[in-house]
């Protein structure tokens, strides 16, 4: 089966400027969650869906991140502004259900502010 | 809430020699997760442990889950350079996400 797909792979921007990124998961799988991992750090949740609905988003900066998943299936997580803190690789990942399951990742998007 | 811990941070060793890494969490889990991250990858599951006192092998890799569900570890033995990479474990919270320790990042030297 494909993996989850991530769009773009690197993206360098200056602050106060706005990115956005995609994912699509794997087929099928109903949750889906952003990660934002900084370097030499581990993954750390910023929203999970179930579906098309948000289950956790207590971790996501609202007043400059924000996250859909329309149709239940891909979905798109912007930063508006950008901050020098924010650079770090975000990860897409879905799973058939909650943390009862595994998780599969994909490839990840890093993401530099300047 | 919830907190997962992982030691040590680093670990350096020469192939064919073991290798472990401990982790504790601050609460009683359901179930706590392994995952690997090889050097500018992603995440990739090992495997997920459930039961109080459970082990589980996969080839070299042994994993153990605490008697309380509060602690686990993994173990590696005669260790080869296809192991270097970041090993994390990863326990639910109440929403079922997961919380990531900072992982132990393992380095072979042939």
């Amino acid at each position: 089966e494909a993996g989850v797909a991530q769009s773009p792979r690197y993206k360098i921007i200056e602050k106060r400027q706005s990115v956005a990124f995609w994912c699509n998961p794997i087929s099928g799988h109903a949750t889906l969650y952003w990660y934002q991992q900084i370097l030499g750090q581990g993954p750390k949740l910023l929203i999970q869906f179930q579906n098309n609905g948000v289950v956790d988003d207590s971790q996501l900066p609202k007043d400059r991140f924000s996250a859909e998943r329309l149709k239940g299936v891909d979905s798109t997580l912007k930063i508006q502004p950008a901050k020098l803190e924010d650079s770090a690789v975000y990860l897409c990942a879905s799973s058939r259900a909650g943390g009862q399951y595994e998780q599969y990742f994909g490839p990840g998007t890093r993401l530099t502010v300047t | 809430g919830q907190q997962v811990m992982q030691i040590p941070q680093y670990q350096h060793v020469q192939e064919g020699e073991d290798f472990t890494t401990y982790c504790n969490s601050s609460t009683t889990l359901s179930n706590i997760q392994w995952y690997k991250q090889r050097p500018g990858g992603h995440p990739v599951f090992l495997i997920q442990l459930v039961k109080s006192g459970e082990v589980k092998k996969q080839k070299r890799l042994t994993f153990q889950f605490g008697e309380a569900k509060k602690n686990s570890s993994l173990h590696i033995t005669a260790t080869q350079t296809t192991d270097v990479g970041t090993y994390f474990c990863a326990g639910p919270n109440s929403g079922y996400a997961l919380n990531f320790g900072k992982g132990t990042s393992l380095l072979v030297t042939p």
